[in-house]
């Protein structure tokens, strides 16, 4: 099983709905992020926790939130969904004190949203 | 404007041979660098690192170089393997940015056999 998981992994909603991205981990890490990946542009962080008290906005927050419903559990919400929100969501995890390179980010599998 | 710059979005390179691939970055305090390698269907995962301390740092077959007058850095697979094809990015931290990482827009390298 991934350590990492979303759900769901892929979606096509319309445009004004509210959709609602999960990610659960097993590696017992406190910080966790949402990223959002598009075409030429890589990966920009929308929001990131370091615990389960703490929420921090990213790069491109506009038109998103999060709750962070554990230390296992983070969740990403589009309120009104618009196309240009369209794109491919990876929930991301670390551990500063673990990993190969202190602060590694651990993947998930990622979430392909699409909003017609 | 991207601080972060991967310029070369594709690379094809045939097994046995190097793969270089670049990247370069704009903002001087950025002091740890990453390579992230992603297949299709699955979410990236780290490859190799360097600290703004060192100019070079090898693991196995990937070799890591910086050049942080030029604000560059490279990374070097040697030899390329078919298995090897994928996207890669580059990732930069600085502590202003509270150690999160800014990730250029990635290169699809193909090792063709």
């Amino acid at each position: 099983d991934a350590d990492v998981t979303q759900t769901p992994r892929n979606r096509i909603t319309k445009t004004g709905k509210r959709i609602m991205l999960e990610c659960s981990q097993t590696k017992g890490h406190d910080r966790m992020y949402w990223y959002r990946q598009d075409p030429g542009l890589g990966l920009r962080l929308i929001y990131y926790s370091f615990d389960v008290k703490d929420i921090n906005k990213g790069e491109i927050s506009d038109g998103y939130s999060v709750s962070r419903q554990a230390q296992a559990k983070f969740s990403l919400s589009l309120e009104s969904a618009i196309p240009n929100q369209t794109a491919l969501y990876f929930c991301a995890t670390s551990d500063p004190t673990s990993g190969r390179y202190a602060g590694e980010l651990f993947f998930g599998e990622g979430s392909r949203l699409t909003v017609l | 404007d991207q601080q972060v710059k991967q310029n070369s979005p594709s690379l094809s390179v045939q097994e046995g041979r190097i793969s270089i691939l670049n990247c370069d970055y704009t903002n001087s305090m950025f002091d740890y660098f990453l390579w992230y390698k992603k297949y299709p269907a699955e979410g990236p995962t780290f490859l190799i690192s360097i600290s703004s301390i060192k100019d070079k740092n090898e693991d196995g077959r990937f070799t890591v170089f910086l050049n942080k007058s030029a604000k560059h850095l490279s990374l070097h697979i040697v030899p390329s393997q078919p298995g090897d094809s994928a996207v890669y990015f580059c990732a930069a931290s600085a502590l202003d940015y509270g150690q999160n990482f800014v990730f250029g827009p990635g290169t699809r390298l193909s090792v063709l056999p």
